[in-house]
């Protein structure tokens, strides 16, 4: 079965400053995705940025970027210049490839705090 | 587009009472997934269904059912509740199945107490 592991259950990051989250997780598979969401108060999951594991070069929506290291198992979150609106709970979360059960694996989270 | 839309915001119950939450997927989907986000957790996945057919299943009994409708609209059973069963529960669409690209769309979710 496949685990996710976000180790850091807070962090805190000044306004306009840059923050790296960390995942890491295991799986027997060789093709997957990962992901990262964000769930402010509001409670809805938004998607963040997405990873497919056959692709080398590391995905980036803008401010947000990932380190992918698919031997470590490790995944990790960038966020450049650092918003107010930034301030959320952060979940890695992990998905097979293929079959019909396309589920997600999601990590405890972490709570982002962005100081102004 | 609409989004994925989630009824009723919130709801309160008591143990062993039976509860449904609907949830209706994003225009042009046609796979839905339940999750259950204890407090200060991630979501556990429940289950999945694909053309109104259960597509795979998380370690949660059989007490949780579901049901999705030839419109794609979906909805989560719970009978019997427990005090543990207090939880948000997040519906999510996809496009398809299978296909490589999927990503899923949550709803808000519903937050359900059981007192």
């Amino acid at each position: 079965a496949q685990t996710v592991t976000q180790s850091q259950p807070e962090m805190s990051v000044q306004e306009a400053e840059t923050v790296t989250l960390s995942c890491t997780y295991d799986t027997s598979e060789s093709d997957y995705y990962l992901f990262w969401y964000k769930q402010p108060p509001s409670r809805q999951m938004i998607l963040v940025i997405r990873q497919e594991a056959y692709k080398q070069q590391n995905a980036t929506e803008n401010r947000f970027s990932v380190n992918f290291q698919k031997a470590a198992k490790s995944f990790s979150l960038k966020i450049s210049d650092s918003q107010l609106g930034d301030a959320a709970m952060y979940f890695c979360a992990y998905r097979n490839e293929t079959g019909a059960n396309s589920k997600l694996t999601f990590g405890k989270g972490i709570t982002l705090s962005v100081r102004p | 587009e609409t989004g994925v839309t989630q009824s009723p915001t919130h709801l309160i119950k008591t143990r062993g009472q039976q509860v449904t939450l609907r949830c209706s997927s994003q225009s042009g989907h046609n796979t839905v997934s339940w999750y259950q986000q204890a407090l200060g957790q991630g979501p556990q996945f429940i289950f999945q269904y694909y053309r109104e057919e259960e597509n795979g299943r998380g370690n949660f009994p059989p007490r949780f059912s579901g049901l999705q409708f030839p419109n794609y609209s979906s909805e989560l059973n719970v009978n019997a509740l427990e005090l543990d069963d207090s939880a948000l529960y997040l519906c999510a669409s996809s496009p398809t199945q299978v296909a490589g690209t999927d990503t899923q769309y949550f709803g808000p979710g519903t937050r359900l107490t059981v007192l």
